[in-house]
């Protein structure tokens, strides 16, 4: 069974704090993905690596950089943590040959 | 644009009280269809994909069909324990990303 995990279940950070959310699988999956989940606006797409050190921008970018020195961990930093950064983060990974991606649990962060 | 609409938002059905939940979609050129099962607080769980119409695929209560602008998940028989959100999403050729409706929220009572 593919295993991802992410660092925190839950999280509250003060605005203007660096925050570092970390995603950890277990598949030798090359892609990777963190998404955030809003209600009335479903998953979106923040950033997605499809291999080591490489990174692409999704939907929503702004506010936010990912880092991946590794295969198996992918983070999502928030620079300067804002109140409206207040949301669900998943993190997902996909192995080349296959099309789904598998969901970790999900980190719930608010910034006050 | 890819576009992804899930209806209805929200579904309550008896113990046993059959149904289907609907996702229409645009997409310029279809990858996969892919159904999810998401539970309060946690992170979506990968149920079924879908590459072409035509295709179904069944797990335990839950079939899933596609045609060329919309997918169905059939509930038969539905227990409390089928009670969550359900997710479907879309992935474009050329593309790696998801792009994602906004889910139908299911309650089934005993």
């Amino acid at each position: 069974d593919v295993k991802v995990t992410q660092s925190s279940r839950y999280l509250v950070k003060r605005t203007g704090e660096k925050v570092f959310l970390e995603c950890v699988q277990d598949m030798d999956h090359e892609n990777m993905f963190w998404y955030r989940q809003d209600p009335g606006l479903g998953l979106r797409l923040i950033y997605f690596s499809y291999d080591v050190k490489m990174k692409e921008k999704g939907d929503i970018p702004e506010g936010y950089s990912v880092s991946r020195e590794k295969k198996e961990r992918f983070s999502l930093i928030l620079e300067s943590a804002s109140t409206n950064q207040t949301s669900m983060y998943l993190c997902a990974s996909k192995g080349g040959r296959e099309y789904e991606q598998y969901f970790g649990p999900g980190t719930r962060l608010t910034v006050t | 644009e890819d576009q992804v609409t899930q209806s209805p938002e929200a579904l309550r059905l008896q113990e046993g009280e059959s149904s289907s939940l609907n996702c229409s979609y645009t997409v310029s050129g279809l990858r996969g269809l892919f159904w999810y099962r998401q539970d309060p607080g946690k992170g979506p769980e990968f149920l079924f994909t879908l590459y072409s119409a035509g295709e179904e695929k069944e797990k335990e209560r839950l079939k899933a069909t596609l045609t060329k602008k919309e997918s169905f998940l059939h509930i038969t028989a539905p227990k409390p324990e089928d009670s969550a959100t359900y997710l479907c999403a879309v992935q474009d050729t050329g593309f790696q990303k998801l792009v994602f409706g906004t889910g139908t929220r299911l309650l089934v009572s005993p």
